[in-house]
C-alpha cells in the first residue's frame, strides 16, 4: 500500500486530454513539493514535472502539473502513442523522513 | 552530459551481501545528494535511501533499515549501497539517482539505467 494514491490505470484516444491524479497527505504533498516521473516499457524513469508544475528542458508542454490542498494532478493533453508509459508521483514525507511515491498509473492510448 | 552507470548487481542466495556501485560523471558529485530506488519485477517504485552530498545524512526505507547501508567516495565520484542479509523481496532492479532541487522541493533529474539484483536459492 503507497502513501500516495494513483489510480491503477487511465486511457483516452489519440488527441485527447488524460488526467492522473495523486493523493497524499499534510506531511508530503500538502506540506511539500510532488514530482512525477514517467516510465516507458524497460527503461529507467525519466523526470517530467518538478515543483508541482515546472517542466525540465526538452519536456513538452503537453505534460502540465498543478497541486489543490494534499493531491496533485499530472495532464497530458494531445495524447500520443508514445506517452503510453507509467507514471508516478512521489514527494518528500516530512513525518515519516523518507521519499514516498505512488504506486503509479499506466496510460493507454486507444 | 550527466551519466549514473550501476555495477554489481547479479544473483545471489538469501542471506547472502551484494555491494552496488554507481559511476558518476558529468555533473558536480561532491555537492550532490543521491538516492536509491528500486523496482519489484511488475511493481512500482520503490524508494531505498539517500546519502546527503558529504554523507553527513542518510535515511532509509523501513523494509531496509538496518540492512543495507548507503556511502558515498567522493574522491572517485561513485556511489555505493552494501546490501546486507538479502531476502527474495529484495529482488528488483536497482537504480541510482541524481537529487536536484527548485524553488524549495528537490527531485531526481537523472537516473541510472537500473542493476538487476536477483535474491533466491
Amino acid at each position: 500500500q503507497s502513501v500516495l494514491t494513483q489510480p491503477p490505470s487511465v486511457s483516452a484516444a489519440p488527441g485527447q486530454k488524460v488526467t492522473i491524479s495523486c493523493s497524499g497527505s499534510s506531511s508530503n504533498i500538502g506540506n511539500n513539493f510532488v514530482s512525477w516521473y514517467q516510465q516507458l516499457p524497460g527503461t529507467a524513469p525519466k523526470l517530467i514535472i518538478y515543483d508541482y508544475g515546472q517542466r525540465p528542458s526538452g519536456i513538452p508542454d503537453r505534460f502540465s502539473g498543478s497541486k489543490s490542498g494534499t493531491s496533485a494532478t499530472l495532464g497530458i493533453s494531445g495524447l500520443q502513442t508514445g506517452d503510453e508509459a507509467d507514471y508516478y508521483c512521489g514527494a518528500w514525507d516530512s513525518s515519516l523522513s523518507v521519499w514516498v511515491f505512488g504506486g503509479g498509473t499506466k496510460v493507454t492510448v486507444l | 552530459q550527466v551519466q549514473l552507470v550501476e555495477s554489481g548487481g547479479g544473483a545471489v542466495q538469501p542471506g547472502r551481501s551484494l555491494r552496488l556501485s554507481c559511476a558518476a560523471s558529468g555533473f558536480t558529485f561532491s555537492t550532490t545528494g543521491m538516492h536509491w530506488v528500486r523496482q519489484a519485477p511488475g511493481k512500482g517504485l520503490e524508494w531505498v535511501g539517500l546519502i546527503s552530498y558529504d554523507a553527513t545524512y542518510k535515511f532509509y526505507s523501513d523494509s531496509v533499515k538496518g540492512r543495507f547501508i548507503i556511502s558515498r567516495d567522493n574522491s572517485n565520484n561513485t556511489l555505493y549501497l552494501q546490501m546486507n542479509s538479502l531476502r527474495s523481496d529484495d529482488t528488483a532492479v536497482y537504480y541510482c539517482a541524481k537529487v536536484d532541487s527548485g524553488d524549495g522541493g528537490f527531485f531526481f533529474d537523472y537516473w541510472g539505467q537500473g542493476i538487476h539484483v536477483t535474491v533466491s536459492s
